[in-house]
């Protein structure tokens, strides 16, 4: 499958800061999707994204669609510790099937 | 909506005997499911695409008779792990797509289980 690299591999920031990490891959995609994963718990989505240049937002985090349709950026406004866990990046493979980003563990100091 | 639960949440067995592990859509039908598997600190590994009625598709290099895929119901998919060995334990995750033949729409979201802890000594 497509390959994604997803940048920075971990973020260790203050509460309260602004976060944002990104995502390419290597072929164009017609969908990206943001997932975030707590220890021990399965991914959860976060946001969906179909469209080039869309810009979506869900309350403190905001995901863009790249216009090459090779990227995709995840903004998080304002963090706060449960903000904290892994997030990836994922796009569609064969079939239905996902391809997911190496991850960006996030971590906030109170 | 587009909840998927798994069962167990944990399970630990000996070396050489053989796991089922549980995924259910409870508020949607699922023609397909996805197999994921996550080793520590790493991302997801799509293991095989359960397929409601017909067999598995399993990813390259996945013993097809290691993890044993039976998608019986559309609410229902299990991976039996047989003739588990250590290197087996890890942390195995199921997901479904309620838009995959369905009336949602057509969409590439996929709903994630809370994930299966499997431990073999």
């Amino acid at each position: 499958g497509q390959q994604l690299n997803q940048s920075p591999q971990s973020m260790f920031i203050q509460e309260g800061e602004d976060v944002s990490m990104n995502c390419t891959s290597s072929s164009i995609f017609n969908t990206w999707l943001w997932y975030k994963q707590d220890p021990g718990e399965g991914p959860v989505l976060l946001i969906a994204l179909y469209k080039a240049g869309e810009l979506t937002s869900n309350g403190r985090l905001t995901a863009q669609f790249g216009i090459t349709r090779k990227d995709s950026f995840l903004n998080i406004s304002a963090s706060i510790p449960s903000d904290v866990g892994i997030y990836f990046c994922a796009g569609p493979n064969s079939g239905y099937a996902l391809n997911f980003g190496k991850g960006t563990s996030l971590l906030v100091t109170p | 909506g587009a909840v998927v639960s798994q069962h167990p949440s944990w399970v630990i067995c000996k070396s050489g005997t053989s796991v089922k592990i549980e995924c259910r859509s409870l508020d949607f039908q699922a023609t397909t499911m996805f197999w994921y598997r996550q080793f520590p600190k790493q991302s997801l590994m799509l293991m095989a695409t359960s397929n409601e009625g017909s067999k598995a598709t399993y990813e390259q290099g996945v013993e097809k008779d290691k993890f044993l895929i039976n998608h019986a119901s559309l609410t229902l998919s299990t991976l039996t792990v047989t003739s588990a060995h250590p290197e087996d334990s890890s942390f195995y995750i199921c997901s479904a797509n309620p838009h995959v033949g369905g009336v949602w729409g057509t969409s590439y979201e996929q709903y994630f289980g809370p994930g299966t802890r499997l431990t073999v000594t």
